[in-house]
């Protein structure tokens, strides 16, 4: 399974654009890019998962270029409830979940 | 989508002792996994919890010490044997289906004391 650089924190204010790049070097031909968000206290939450290009729903988008070997998750007008920890995660869609340490995002009035 | 739940959410356990965590899903999947998250850390993988088989545990962890059961495919527990305060931790479970994202259990926060 490849492995995931980001950053490890990042401070935004409310209503601002928030985007969070990850590096995944080694990704594999079938390999998926799934984010998933952490509040504490509780079990991560899937966010958005992607293979190429652009994918967008309800509440993020999941930017990949040509070579796939990053991705950028676009959360749109961050409220300070965005404020939780956001895994990237690359691997097949097996289940298995390899997380690397997280972008701990705060958002602040 | 589908939901997990996991007992108990918190214990306080005395060292030595063991403790089981129980995961039900409402609906059949194929995968379940044990992961640990330690305060402040991110998630490490524990196994993979195979029904009717040995679970498959990652490097660092063994049967002895974490036997894993899965009788269904519903269903899964994860025991935490002769635990020592090194033990306190968040457990999780997580489950996947065909062509869907992993979900995960709300977690359970364990202290050895």
């Amino acid at each position: 399974l490849a492995k995931t650089t980001q950053p490890i924190s990042m401070d935004s204010y409310e209503g601002q654009e928030v985007n969070i790049t990850c590096s995944h070097n080694n990704i594999a031909t079938n390999d998926y890019i799934t984010w998933y968000q952490q509040f504490p206290s509780q079990g991560p939450r899937f966010i958005i998962q992607g293979y190429k290009t652009k994918v967008t729903n309800e509440v993020a988008s999941l930017f990949i270029p040509a070579d796939r070997k990053s991705s950028t998750l676009s959360l749109p007008r961050v409220s300070l409830s965005d404020t939780a920890v956001y895994y990237c995660l690359v691997g097949d869609e097996g289940g298995k979940l390899i997380f690397g340490q997280g972008t701990e995002l705060s958002v602040k009035p | 989508s589908a939901v997990i739940s996991q007992k108990p959410s918190r214990d306080i356990c005395q060292r030595g002792t063991s403790l089981t965590i129980q995961c039900q899903v409402d609906s059949q999947v194929t995968m379940m996994f044990w992961y640990r998250q330690q305060p402040g850390q991110s998630l490490t993988l524990i196994a993979t919890a195979n029904q009717g088989s040995e679970a498959t545990y990652e490097s660092g962890f063994v049967i002895d010490k974490f036997p894993i059961s899965r009788p269904n495919l519903t269903f899964s527990t994860l025991t935490v044997s002769n635990m020592s305060p090194e033990d306190s931790s968040i457990y999780l479970c997580s489950a996947d289906r065909i062509n869907t994202e992993a979900f995960f259990g709300q977690g359970t926060r364990l202290t050895v004391v």
